[in-house]
């Protein structure tokens, strides 16, 4: 079965760090680019970062600086340090498998049940 | 702000048709994928590409795509369709990474 499970949440204070990691199963994780994507309670979804299968990464102006996206091929497993943390990064953050298509289309077919990150003193 | 544009908020009669839509520049070169999410879960993919839906999506979601504006379609809305809507696609970055999500849709069935 595919699966992705996160872990690693927790409550933060303001200014602290925080891994989260995503252990991928049921499929050749190094194949795939993977994403981060984070929900506020009654938010929408918010991009928080994306890694290519050659390591390379991105992110979004809101996170650029203190959030980092890592992969280890090896241990299946995906992560994102999270340095600087603010109120506002409170939120589920959920792993995403993307699967590329032609003419670069792509789509998130796999996604985790999310763990939960609270900032706050 | 967002880069796609989703209204707040939709409602249908149950066993009608109701269209959600979505827009934004980059939908001129790259087709929108959606998802389905329900309260306490996460996401759920319904459709992608130029009309494709993954197994086990039921065949009344269909999607479709003109100019700057992708559509997903439910025909005959159940109960069980009652969810927040989003539509995700390639931002304006140029980076083959970026992507951005709509602000999303939420669809109640009466």
């Amino acid at each position: 079965e595919v699966q992705l499970v996160e872990s690693g949440g927790g409550l933060v204070q303001p200014g602290g760090s925080l891994r989260l990691s995503c252990a991928a199963s049921g499929f050749t994780f190094s194949s795939y680019d993977m994403h981060w994507v984070r929900q506020a309670t009654g938010k929408g979804l918010e991009w928080v970062s994306a890694i290519g299968t050659a390591g390379d990464t991105y992110y979004p102006g809101s996170v650029k600086g203190r959030f980092t996206i890592s992969r280890e091929n090896a241990k299946n497993s995906l992560y994102l340090q999270m340095n600087s943390l603010r109120a506002g990064d409170t939120a589920v953050y959920y792993c995403a498998r993307v699967v590329v298509a032609a003419k670069g289309n792509y789509y998130m077919d796999v996604w985790g049940k999310g763990t939960t990150v609270t900032v706050s003193s | 702000s967002s880069e796609l544009t989703q209204d707040p908020a939709v409602s249908v009669a149950l066993g009608q048709t109701v269209r959600i839509t979505c827009q934004g520049d980059s939908l001129r070169s790259y087709y929108a994928s959606w998802y389905q999410q329900k309260p306490g879960q996460a996401p759920v993919l319904v459709i992608y590409g130029k009309n494709n839906r993954p197994s086990g999506i039921p065949d009344r979601f269909s999607g479709s795509s003109s100019g700057n504006t992708a559509s997903l379609t439910i025909t005959g809305a159940q109960a069980e369709d009652e969810a927040d809507y989003y539509c995700n696609s390639r931002d304006s970055s140029g980076n083959h990474l970026g992507v951005v999500f709509g602000g999303g849709t939420k669809l109640t069935v009466l």
